[in-house]
């Protein structure tokens, strides 16, 4: 399973873009990637995934270089809501039986006002 | 779709006790589910993996006979954590992936708060 390295913190103010990298050095041809949010006392949450290029969807965009040895999380103008701890996982979601989800340290993203 | 539902979402026991948690898949077959523990300010921990009518696979330094993993139906998993005492208490979180769930493949229960008193 690849690794993955994420800041451990980081701080931003409302209406601002966040940008968090993670490192994947040892990600495999089969590997997505997939970010998560969590709230204190609650499960993790589906953010966004992606395989190459770029993704978007309704509340983030994800950046992932042609190596795919790194990628990007962005989240457009932030409110106090996001403040969260963000997982970024690399794994084989394809395969027929299942690929455990191998959780980092994430990242804690505080938003002041 | 794909949603997970778990249950209670908070529970104290008393020291020696057995407390079991339950982990439904609402709309979709749980083939897989995966039981994590997650102490303050740390991360999630995978405890064991369990494949629907299979015996659970657990992680290096978890306790099988301790903490019970059943999952008997497509649609529910349960852990029971037995005889439990103070340093068991922890944020207790079950994930799922299976037929009929998500493109993404994995969606997680809102988590059990255990408090062993």
């Amino acid at each position: 399973l690849a690794k993955t390295t994420q800041p451990i913190s980081m701080d931003s103010y409302e209406g601002q873009e966040v940008n968090i990298t993670c490192s994947h050095n040892n990600i495999a041809t089969n590997d997505y990637i997939t970010w998560y949010q969590q709230f204190p006392s609650q499960g993790p949450r589906f953010i966004i995934q992606g395989y190459k290029t770029k993704v978007t969807n309704e509340v983030a965009s994800l950046f992932i270089p042609a190596d795919r040895k790194s990628s990007t999380l962005s989240l457009p103008r932030v409110s106090l809501s996001d403040t969260a701890v963000y997982y970024c996982l690399v794994g084989d979601i394809q395969k027929s039986g299942y690929s455990t989800l191998t959780f980092g340290k994430g990242t804690m993203l505080l938003v002041s006002p | 779709g794909a949603v997970v539902s778990q249950h209670p979402s908070w529970v104290i026991c008393k020291s020696g006790t057995s407390v079991k948690i339950e982990c439904r898949s609402l709309d979709f077959q749980a083939t897989t589910m995966f039981w994590y523990r997650q102490f303050p300010k740390q991360s999630l921990m995978l405890m064991a993996t369990s494949n629907e009518g299979s015996k659970a696979t657990y992680e290096q330094g978890v306790e099988k006979d301790k903490f019970l993993i059943n999952h008997a139906s497509l649609t529910l998993s349960t852990l029971t954590v037995t005889s439990a005492h103070p340093e068991d208490s922890s944020f207790y979180i079950c994930s799922a992936t299976g037929v009929g769930g998500t493109y993404y493949g994995y969606t997680f229960g809102s988590g059990t708060r255990l408090t062993v008193v």
